[in-house]
């Protein structure tokens, strides 16, 4: 197993598009989390599933972020309707322990 | 509320030395306690880390010290090396139901050659 897995690497959207990210966390992990992080700032939890389900949501996380965890497996984050506020770096972890794993993360520009 | 803080966001050491990292947080739920190492457009990576139910845990050049009493942690390097230059993020859980990390905004620790 390589780790925590994250595809794309960067992502650059016009203002207004749907985008979509992929995570692939280590195998034996049923705990899986997204992050965002700006300049600046440390990483901003978003979301997290115990194998299927999403457990909670962050006030972060508005009507235009959803996040899905079919088969307990990989997690997609789709932002609709793109902001530039929305520019970030988007991680994912996984966990079997209070300790989170995580992948390289996705930076999405918004233009 | 930041209930993780990172005051200092910058450090400079030189190789060799002693570089001491200091973390602050205001819940006294957190039980948990991390240091992850970050580089440029890669994801944290884990570092160390401490429950609360001890006071140091080390783990060859790295020591985290936690004062519980104060809010207090801080991670010891040392000796440190120019490939410890990274940014440094502390972070804190409560464990149980969903563990989620809360992080600090980091400090940029430099190491001088």
């Amino acid at each position: 197993d390589t780790g925590v897995s994250q595809d794309p690497r960067h992502k650059i959207t016009k203002r207004g598009q749907n985008v979509t990210f992929r995570c692939d966390p280590i195998s034996e992990h049923n705990r899986l989390y997204w992050y965002r992080q700006t300049l600046g700032q440390g990483p901003e939890f978003l979301t997290y599933f115990q194998n299927e389900a999403q457990l909670e949501k962050s006030r972060l996380l508005s009507d235009r972020f959803s996040a899905e965890r079919p088969k307990g497996s990989f997690s997609t984050l789709e932002i609709q309707r793109t902001e530039q506020g929305d520019s970030a770096m988007y991680l994912c972890a996984s966990s079997e322990s209070p300790r989170e794993d995580f992948g390289s993360g996705t930076r999405l520009t918004v233009v | 509320d930041q209930q993780v803080k990172q005051n200092s966001p910058s450090l400079s050491v030189q190789e060799g030395r002693i570089s001491i990292l200091n973390c602050d947080y205001t819940n006294s739920m957190f039980d948990y306690f991390l240091w992850y190492k970050k580089y440029p457009a890669e994801g944290p990576t884990f570092l160390i880390s401490i429950s609360s139910i001890k006071d140091k845990n080390e783990d060859g050049r790295f020591t985290v010290f936690l004062n519980k009493s104060a809010k207090h942690l801080s991670l010891h390097i040392v000796p440190s090396q120019p490939g410890d230059s990274a940014v440094y993020f502390c972070a804190a859980s409560v464990t149980g139901a969903n563990s989620k990390l809360t992080f600090g905004k980091g400090i940029t620790l430099s190491v001088r050659p």
